[in-house]
């Protein structure tokens, strides 16, 4: 059973172009979860999707940051018009619902990151 | 909303010694309570997990205590290893509300040979 997928794993964008970071969940989870990362520091919740919902965007930007979950597909973080303050490790984490399984379904599983840099 | 509060911010052990790590939540509320390792480069990884009906739990070298009224919980090495060395975060979810966890601040632990 593969884990969760992140690509790209580095991507480098000027300001003012946009960043596109997706993340396939593991396979048989319908929830996503995006964190940022800042170096030397943890973990910041940003958003929660399910299949095609948006369920709790409380951590995310108001603007130029927006996600999506389609129904097929990779979720999407969305940066426009990036900034250096932009320039972090993104992860996204995977958890399983309405299966039993070895963990409790709400278990939450990371992706390997993508470190998005901002010149 | 919920506030994790973790430390220490760094922490140094002699191989073999002990290491312990204590947070502070917030949310009453709280009832799901992961630990995570992350090595310098990789992914978080869970290393253990906790549940406000347990209030404690043991993996091998690993263990987590909870404390529901006074809302600290922490995570036990021992017998540390080279391989111990590493970030190490706590986190609380209100499990079946809105699964969004919120982590601590991270605890770097060094081993010292």
């Amino acid at each position: 059973n593969a884990g969760v997928m992140q690509n790209p794993r580095h991507l480098v964008r000027r300001r003012g172009q946009e960043a596109r970071l997706r993340c396939s969940p593991m396979k048989g989870h319908s929830h996503v979860y995006w964190y940022r990362q800042l170096p030397e520091e943890g973990l910041k919740f940003m958003v929660y999707l399910q299949k095609e919902n948006i369920i709790d965007e409380s951590g995310m930007p108001k603007e130029r940051f927006s996600a999506e979950f389609p129904k097929e597909g990779p979720s999407i973080l969305r940066i426009q018009q990036v900034v250096r303050g932009d320039s972090a490790a993104y992860f996204c984490a995977s958890s399983q619902v309405g299966l039993a399984g070895e963990r409790p379904k709400d278990t939450q599983y990371f992706g390997p990151g993508t470190r998005l840099t901002v010149l | 909303g919920e506030n994790v509060e973790q430390h220490p911010s760094t922490l140094s052990v002699q191989e073999g010694d002990s290491a312990v790590i204590k947070c502070t939540y917030s949310d009453s509320a709280s009832n799901y309570f992961p630990w995570y390792k992350q090595e310098l480069g990789k992914r978080p990884q869970l290393i253990i997990d906790i549940r406000s009906n347990v209030g404690e739990k043991k993996d091998q070298r690993i263990a987590v205590t909870l404390n529901k009224t006074a809302k600290h919980f922490s995570l036990h090495i021992t017998e540390t290893q080279p391989e111990d060395s590493a970030v190490y975060f706590c986190a609380a979810s209100i499990t079946n509300r809105d699964d969004k966890i919120i982590f601590g601040k991270g605890t770097r632990l060094h081993i010292l040979p």
